[in-house]
């Protein structure tokens, strides 16, 4: 069973600045089944990147994803007062079938 | 435009059965490469996905809770119903459903999301 670990656990910057969060797996998965969310309180996930590289629907182009084998990134190149939130990775895989989320890691304002 | 909406009690107690019921609209659940999704988040923590059932009716469920979920879809009202039987405290969580798309490219990203029902376990 893959676990996904992402770091840091909380990143304090401010806006303007570039966020790097990253996600590694346990053991090398398929980049096709890797996605990113975010999560603002009291709200829904929102998808933001699905096949680890590509945007989803209506995603400003600041967020991008990048990463194989085992190491992921989720990079914001310049961080706007909306971004501050919990952001998840998450992988599909099969043996078993199932969905693995990684702990979030929290962007908070500085 | 693709909805989703939870509903259910909010309120179980120990040993009782869970059934939630996720209401959607905008796409149809026997079209081929499309899923809905089961989430949960326990307050203050991280997500973690119940069970999937696809267009085909295939059904995946997450290993260490196989045994307490099953899923249903009727396609003629656009619902899918999850069932958690053996309902403890440690079940308390906020329960999401969510649009997937199996199909490539998007490979079962969850690309719409219900706005959750909350469920506490408590006697």
């Amino acid at each position: 069973e893959i676990v996904l670990t992402q770091s840091p656990g909380t990143l304090s910057l401010s806006p303007g600045e570039r966020a790097t969060l990253s996600c590694r797996a346990s053991q090398t998965v398929s980049s096709s089944y890797l996605a990113w969310y975010q999560q603002k309180p009291g709200q829904a996930p929102r998808l933001l990147i699905f096949g680890a590289s590509s945007r989803a629907t209506g995603i400003p182009d600041r967020f991008s994803g990048s990463g194989s084998g085992t190491d992921f990134t989720l990079t914001i190149s310049r961080l706007e007062p909306e971004d501050f939130a919990v952001y998840y990775c998450q992988h599909y895989g099969n043996s078993p079938d199932m969905y693995t989320f990684g702990q979030g890691t929290k962007l908070e304002i500085k | 435009q693709i909805t989703l909406k939870e509903s259910g009690p909010t309120l179980v107690k120990p040993t009782q059965t869970l059934t939630l019921t996720c209401t959607f609209s905008g796409f149809s659940l026997s079209t081929i490469g499309v899923g809905v999704g089961w989430i949960r988040q326990p307050p203050g923590k991280a997500l973690e996905w119940l069970a999937l059932i696809s267009w085909d009716d295939n059904k995946r469920y997450n290993p260490s809770l196989r045994t307490r979920l099953s899923l249903t879809k009727d396609t003629s009202k656009n619902q899918v119903v999850l069932t958690v039987t053996n309902m403890d405290p440690v079940d308390t969580a906020t329960y999401f459903c969510a649009h997937i798309v199996i199909a490539a490219p998007v490979r079962y990203a969850m690309d719409v999301w219900g706005q959750g029902t909350t469920v506490t376990v408590s006697s």
